[in-house]
């Protein structure tokens, strides 16, 4: 039982250029999420999602975008990285009961 | 939409004092959560609440929400060093867990 699981750990982009985070979970949740965490600062929701097939929108969609094929997986994708999108990235999923969090994927937008 | 506000947003405290965080949301509160980070690492979940009143413990840290949902408070009793890093309060909106947002954090210090 992994849990929840993040790719990449780390990566470094060229303003302009696209990549897509990957998140799964193996604990069968209905509820995931995309956060980004900016230094010094809490965690702001971007898209989240209910169950398979489904996405809504956060606190801060912007220039970035979601999709939910598969109910263990839920990934964000940036069209064209700025580089105000550097920041640590955060999935989770949702019992109701806690919130279980990746590890995080460090995002650099030179 | 729902904003949790934190505060303090960064504390300093010598080991072995108590201290407590707040946590204030705009809206009723359909759960409360209370996570810890050390710096630069993942999110350590602590306890969740959810009734009007509850209180639970986490061996030396309280938290508490208060009768109308609305605030939650964290009391860390004879802090240590191992209780330094970023505190955050996530909570769901009234209806349900979809949507689950964050407050600000607050940044805890001990200093031996």
């Amino acid at each position: 039982n992994a849990g929840v699981t993040q790719t990449p750990k780390f990566r470094v982009l060229k303003t302009g250029q696209s990549m897509t985070l990957l998140c799964a979970q193996d604990m069968n949740h209905e509820y995931m999420y995309w956060y980004r965490q900016d230094p010094g600062m809490g965690l702001r929701l971007i898209h989240y999602s209910v169950g398979e097939g489904t996405t809504a929108k956060g606190e801060v969609p912007d220039g970035y975008n979601v999709s939910r094929l598969k109910k263990q997986n839920f990934l964000l994708g940036l069209e064209s990285a700025a580089p105000s999108q550097t920041s640590v990235y955060f999935c989770a999923s949702n019992t109701g009961t806690r919130q279980y969090f990746g590890a995080g994927t460090r995002l650099s937008v030179l | 939409s729902q904003e949790l506000e934190q505060s303090p947003q960064s504390l300093i405290v010598q080991e072995g004092k108590n201290l407590t965080i707040n946590c204030t949301s705009s809206k009723t509160l359909y759960g409360l959560y209370w996570y810890k980070q050390k710096y630069g690492e993942g999110l350590i979940f602590l306890m969740m609440l959810q009734k009007g009143g509850e209180e639970k413990s986490h061996e030396k840290i309280t938290a508490k929400l208060d009768e109308k949902k609305q605030q939650s408070s964290l009391h860390i009793t004879a802090s240590q060093p191992s209780h330094a890093g970023i505190y955050l309060c996530g909570a769901a909106a009234s209806g349900g867990y979809q949507k689950v947002t964050f407050g600000t954090g607050t940044k805890l210090q001990v200093i031996p």
